[in-house]
C-alpha cells in the first residue's frame, strides 16, 4: 500500500518570503514522488519529480523539493513566493513498478501581497 | 490540439439518472486513469485501464463503469448516479517508455447530482 500525507491544510506567506509545503509519504518500494499545482477550476499541472539520482530536485516556476528517504519526505519549496503562487497544491506518490498515483488531501497555498 | 480532452466540462444531473463522461487523448498512452476530487480527500483513483480492453478498479470503484474499447478514449459511466457522486471528475493518462513519468490530467468535468 502507499500513501501520502500532507499535514497542513494551509500556507500562508507574504510575497518574497520562502514558501515550504510539507509532504510525507509511505510505499513499499522505491518511491517515484510528485508535486502537481492546481488552479482555480483548472486541472492539475506537472511541476517537478524524483525519480532517482540527486535528492535536490527543481522543477517549474521556481519550485524545488528535497527527496529525504530517511525520514519518507519530499517538501515542496520555493525561496521567494509571488502572489501568481496563490494555488492548491498536491503531492503524490508511487511505487516504482506500479503506474497508479496516491495523492495527498492537498494544500492551499496563499501568498499576500 | 494534442493533449487529454473531457467532455462535458460541467454537468448537472438527478438522482437515478444515467450519466457518461467522456475522455480523450491524443498521445497514444497505454495507461489511462479516472480520478474524483473531493474536498479534504485529494484525488482519489476510480478505475484504470493499461491498455484497450484491459482494466481494473482503484480506491473507489463502485457506483461506476468503465470501458476502453480504443487506445485514445476512456469514458466514465455512473449507471445510477446519487448525490455522493457529486465531485470533479479528472482524467489522466501516462507515457510508459522512455523518460516520462508524470500523469499528464485533462481539465476536469464538474458534476452535480441533485
Amino acid at each position: 500500500a502507499q500513501s501520502v500525507a500532507q499535514p497542513e491544510d494551509q500556507v500562508n506567506v507574504a510575497e518574497g518570503n520562502p514558501l515550504t509545503v510539507k509532504c510525507t509519504y509511505s510505499v513499499s518500494g522505491n518511491p517515484y514522488l510528485f508535486w502537481y499545482v492546481q488552479y482555480p477550476n483548472r486541472g492539475l499541472q506537472f511541476l517537478l519529480k524524483y525519480i532517482t539520482g540527486d535528492n535536490l530536485v527543481k522543477g517549474s516556476y521556481g519550485f524545488e523539493a528535497e527527496f529525504n528517504k530517511s525520514q519518507t519526505s519530499f517538501h515542496l519549496k520555493k525561496p521567494s513566493a509571488l502572489v501568481s503562487d496563490s494555488a492548491l497544491y498536491f503531492c503524490a506518490v508511487r511505487d516504482r513498478g506500479d503506474y497508479k498515483l496516491s495523492f495527498g488531501a492537498g494544500t492551499t497555498v496563499t501568498v499576500r501581497a | 490540439d494534442a493533449g487529454i480532452t473531457q467532455s462535458p466540462r460541467y454537468k448537472i444531473t438527478e438522482t437515478g439518472r444515467q450519466v457518461t463522461l467522456m475522455c480523450h487523448q491524443t498521445w497514444s498512452h497505454s495507461y489511462m486513469f479516472w480520478y474524483r476530487q473531493d474536498l479534504g480527500h485529494g484525488l482519489r483513483l476510480i478505475y484504470y485501464s493499461a491498455a484497450a480492453d484491459i482494466t481494473d478498479k482503484g480506491e473507489v470503484p463502485d457506483g461506476y463503469v468503465v470501458s476502453r474499447s480504443k487506445t485514445e478514449n476512456f469514458p466514465l459511466t455512473l449507471e445510477s448516479a446519487t448525490r455522493s457522486q457529486t465531485s470533479v471528475y479528472f482524467c489522466a493518462s501516462i507515457r510508459t517508455s522512455g523518460d516520462y513519468n508524470e500523469q499528464f490530467f485533462g481539465p476536469g468535468t464538474r458534476l452535480t447530482v441533485l
